[in-house]
């Protein structure tokens, strides 16, 4: 399809991991991206991996990437209560020169304590 | 804090009105890209400006224009505004017209009554 696909909402208690899954659309795309939106706040770049890695590590996140399946993933260890936002996936489409950014709807993490 | 400011915060206007939107980039970065937020639509890319030209376009509509001035910061134009408007406008910012960081500020909320 056309669109980035997450799904909308993951509900996990503080100290379990969270796994935030996300399907892009073209498999020539060439950075893969995890952006966090926190209530009446902005979107805050967390992670990015290019795309002939299959992971990439950074403190708690881990990010996996399936090119085959054009399947991303963004866990989260040690998931807190400050980590509950709006998870964004997003993919770097290129055209010549350029590359657009084409997100999915988000992912609404809530941390239960 | 990005680094990218964006003014208002909030717009309240009435259909059939214009507004503009202000977004001032990090320091040194010479791109400058604006995205709409709505509940229906997700975050969609609208257009890009990258030294003071227009460099890739989106979903952007007719009625909407953008321009990036020689201090680089930009500025976004909606005209005859529709209650469909009404949306969160975010302004990100990169280095170059390729980079693969996009940084986003905080967003503008337009409300059309």
């Amino acid at each position: 399809g056309e669109d980035v696909e997450q799904s909308l909402f993951l509900s996990v208690r503080e100290g379990d991991s969270s796994v935030i899954n996300c399907t892009y659309t073209d498999s020539s795309s060439t950075y893969l991206y995890w952006y966090k939106q926190e209530p009446g706040a902005g979107l805050q770049l967390l992670t990015y991996i290019f795309s002939n890695m299959d992971m990439k590590q950074d403190q708690r996140l881990t990010v996996l990437l399936n090119k085959k399946d054009k399947h991303l993933s963004l866990r989260i260890a040690d998931t807190q209560t400050g980590d509950s936002a709006i998870y964004f996936c997003a993919e770097r489409r290129e055209r010549g020169s350029q590359g657009n950014l084409i997100f999915g709807k988000g992912t609404k993490l809530s941390v239960k304590p | 804090d990005s680094g990218v400011t964006q003014t208002p915060k909030h717009l309240i206007t009435a259909t059939g009105q214009r507004v503009t939107l202000r977004c001032s980039p990090r320091s040194g970065d010479l791109s400058v890209y604006w995205y709409q937020q709505s509940l229906d639509q997700g975050l969609q890319f609208l257009i890009q400006y990258y030294n003071g030209e227009e460099r890739a376009k989106g979903n952007i509509l007719e009625r909407f224009s953008a321009q990036q001035f020689p201090d680089l910061h930009s500025e976004l134009n909606l005209s005859s505004l529709e209650l469909g408007d009404s949306a969160l406008y975010f302004c990100a910012s990169s280095v170059g017209p390729g980079t693969n960081e996009q940084f986003f500020g905080p967003g503008t909320r337009l409300t059309v009554l």
